[in-house]
């Protein structure tokens, strides 16, 4: 299957910082790419999508200003968590979609610690 | 609202025992449905896609199938390495190609 590459894949800070997660498509070109959060033994819940080249549409009960996405170009899509605090530790996993085989592909994962 | 629930939510076999794991949905208009296995840690690796009722799809020791209201993973003579969490996943007609998951079946098969 296709690759997407999502780094970091682990990431500890203060409560109060800046943490970004890149999610990069290796071998097709995503317009579209989706962030998604997972806590312990449950399913993916969606946060959002991202368009490359315009707003990012956020599901219900996502704060947009504080989950930030940027989609800047076909390959790469970012998610900041702004002024992190300890209940935004989770795991927060990317896919890329691959609008010719109708499939997502998803990153490894990025596990986020507050603390 | 579109919804998947899959079940059992957790299911345990002996190796070499066959089984099959269940996703019931409901959607307006289904557009795909998705299989992909995720390990601990990981993310989620895809496995098959199914568009209509009929359609069956195999990999390995899996095969997939398809209802107007539920999709079967059928697992045959299951080893140690197909332990996994397996989740499905439904695409609506008209979505900009978003996904809806269910939570999950965790399998273990036992040596």
């Amino acid at each position: 299957g296709a690759v997407v590459s999502q780094h970091p894949s682990r990431v500890i800070c203060k409560s109060g910082t800046s943490v970004k997660i890149e999610c990069r498509s290796l071998d097709f070109q995503a317009t579209t790419m989706f962030w998604y959060r997972q806590f312990p033994k449950k399913s993916l819940m969606l946060m959002a999508t991202s368009n490359e080249g315009s707003k990012a549409t956020y599901e219900q009960g996502v704060e947009k200003d504080k989950f930030l996405i940027n989609h800047a170009s076909l390959t790469l899509s970012t998610l900041t968590v702004t002024s992190a605090h300890p209940e935004d530790s989770s795991f927060y996993i990317c896919s890329a979609g691959d609008r010719v085989k109708n499939i997502q592909y998803f990153g490894a994962g990025t596990r986020l610690s507050v603390l | 609202e579109d919804q998947v629930t899959q079940s059992p939510e957790a299911l345990r076999l002996q190796e070499g025992e066959s089984s099959s794991l269940n996703c019931s949905y409901t959607v307006s208009g289904l557009r795909g449905l998705f299989w992909y296995r995720q390990d601990p840690g990981k993310g989620p690796e895809f496995l098959f896609t199914l568009y209509s009722a009929g359609e069956e799809k195999e990999k390995e020791r899996l095969k997939a199938t398809l209802t107007k209201k539920e999709s079967f993973l059928h697992i045959t003579a299951p080893k140690p390495e197909d332990s996994a969490t397996y989740l499905c996943a439904v695409q609506a007609r008209g979505n900009n190609n978003d996904m809806r998951f269910g939570a999950g079946t965790r399998l273990t098969v036992k040596p």
